[in-house]
Order: C-alpha cells, then sequence, then structure tokens
C-alpha cells in the first residue's frame, strides 16, 4: 500500500462549527505533516509530526489543531474558522525526517475546504 | 535560506512537442531535488527526484539532472501528451529535516 488516503475530499463548514480532517498511510512511515495550498500556489507546511511527536508548527493560528493518535493516523481539528481559510489541505508522510534518503514525501489528494 | 526559482508559467504546448521547465535553486550544503506534479483536482505526485550532484532522475519520459555547478534542476520531456497537462512544482529538501521548499509552480497546458 503507497497511498495516503484522505477524508473528507470536500467539506463546507460555517465559522462557528467543528469539523476535523483525516489522514491515514500504511506505509509504515514515522512522519507525517499537514500542508495548506491556495488556488495556483505552492502547498504551505503548517504541521510535522515526527514519531507521533509535534516537531514542526509554522506558527499556526490555533483554531487549526493537529493530533497524532498513532503512528498510521494524523487528524486536523476545525474551529471558528474564516472564510480566508478555504484552501485545499494536504497531508504527506515521508520514511523519516533526517537523512536525505528519508524526506521523501507521499501526499494524499487532499481535503477541500470551503468556509462560508 | 533556501529558495527555489522556477520558470514563470502558464507554458502551451502542442502535443509531441519538446518541454523544458526550468527550475534553478539556493541552498547551503547538498540537498535532495524534487519535481512534483499537480493533475488537476488532485495533490502532489512525486515524478521525480535526485539526491546527489550529476543524478539524473526520471519518470514516465520526464528527465531532470542535478546540476550543482549552476544550482539548476531544469525538468525536460521529449515528447508532451495532453494527459501530461498539469501544474509543475520544483522543490529542495535540505541535507537533513523534512521542510521542503517549492517554486511557485508553472502550469502547463498540452494541445492536441
Amino acid at each position: 500500500d503507497t497511498e495516503v488516503t484522505q477524508t473528507p475530499k470536500h467539506l463546507v463548514m460555517g465559522m462557528t462549527n467543528k469539523k476535523s480532517l483525516k489522514c491515514e498511510q500504511h506505509m509504515g512511515h514515522r512522519a507525517m505533516y499537514w500542508y495548506k495550498q491556495k488556488a495556483k500556489k505552492p502547498p504551505e507546511l503548517m504541521f510535522v509530526y515526527s514519531y507521533e511527536k509535534l516537531s514542526i508548527n509554522e506558527s499556526v493560528p490555533s483554531r487549526f489543531s493537529p493530533e497524532c493518535p498513532n503512528s498510521s493516523l494524523l487528524n486536523l481539528h476545525l474551529h471558528a474558522l474564516q472564510p480566508e481559510d478555504s484552501a485545499l489541505y494536504l497531508c504527506a508522510s515521508s520514511p523519516g525526517t533526517g537523512a536525505r534518503g528519508a524526506n521523501v514525501l507521499t501526499f494524499g489528494a487532499g481535503s477541500r475546504l470551503t468556509v462560508l | 535560506g533556501n529558495s527555489v526559482t522556477q520558470m514563470e508559467g502558464p507554458v502551451t504546448l502542442s502535443e509531441e512537442a519538446f518541454l523544458t521547465i526550468n527550475c534553478t535553486y539556493t541552498a547551503t550544503g547538498y540537498p535532495s531535488l524534487f519535481w512534483y506534479v499537480q493533475y488537476p483536482g488532485e495533490g502532489l505526485q512525486l515524478l521525480l527526484k535526485a539526491t546527489k550532484a550529476d543524478d539524473k532522475g526520471s519518470n514516465k519520459g520526464f528527465e531532470a539532472t542535478y546540476r550543482k555547478e549552476t544550482t539548476s534542476f531544469h525538468l525536460e520531456k521529449g515528447s508532451v501528451q495532453v494527459s501530461d497537462s498539469a501544474v509543475y512544482f520544483c522543490a529542495l529538501s535540505p541535507t537533513s529535516g523534512s521542510r521542503l521548499t517549492f517554486g511557485e509552480g508553472t502550469q502547463l497546458t498540452v494541445n492536441p
């Protein structure tokens, strides 16, 4: 299995809603990532988990809350979002984060979020 | 800091034309270099990679050579197809660590 699976594919939520994005991989990778991608732009790193511990938080607002329940799962909890948070949210995983050969990322198809 | 510069798009070609998308980088040490492709409505897929100078990455007819002397990793394909229409991102990963730096992306459209 060489895939990263993200659910849901599409999500529409109001500014007062609480929702979650989910990501799963079964490649034995020990690093998992959340990226945000606006239209016609490259992905922007949000969070990195390494061995189930948060290792990078790119100064993301607290209305985004990541969670890594185990080495195969990564969640992104959403609360009180703003319309400008509408974007494609990409999950990725890699074998590790250290040596160069370990940092090849496999991306999921993304969850397209619309905040009304 | 690290940076990646890609040729500006969009690029429009006819089927079977030759493709070059230029990519240059700035980084310390010995980064790994990547090309990712994003088809409409999808996530990013790794197209090819190179981890050291003079390495050539290749996949699906695409090629790129890691040129340390010119700090470049240009993407080429000899004969593009309509199905190659997508956005192409050049990226680098530092000697250690997981922080990918992406270029701005180049939109490629191939017409029949």
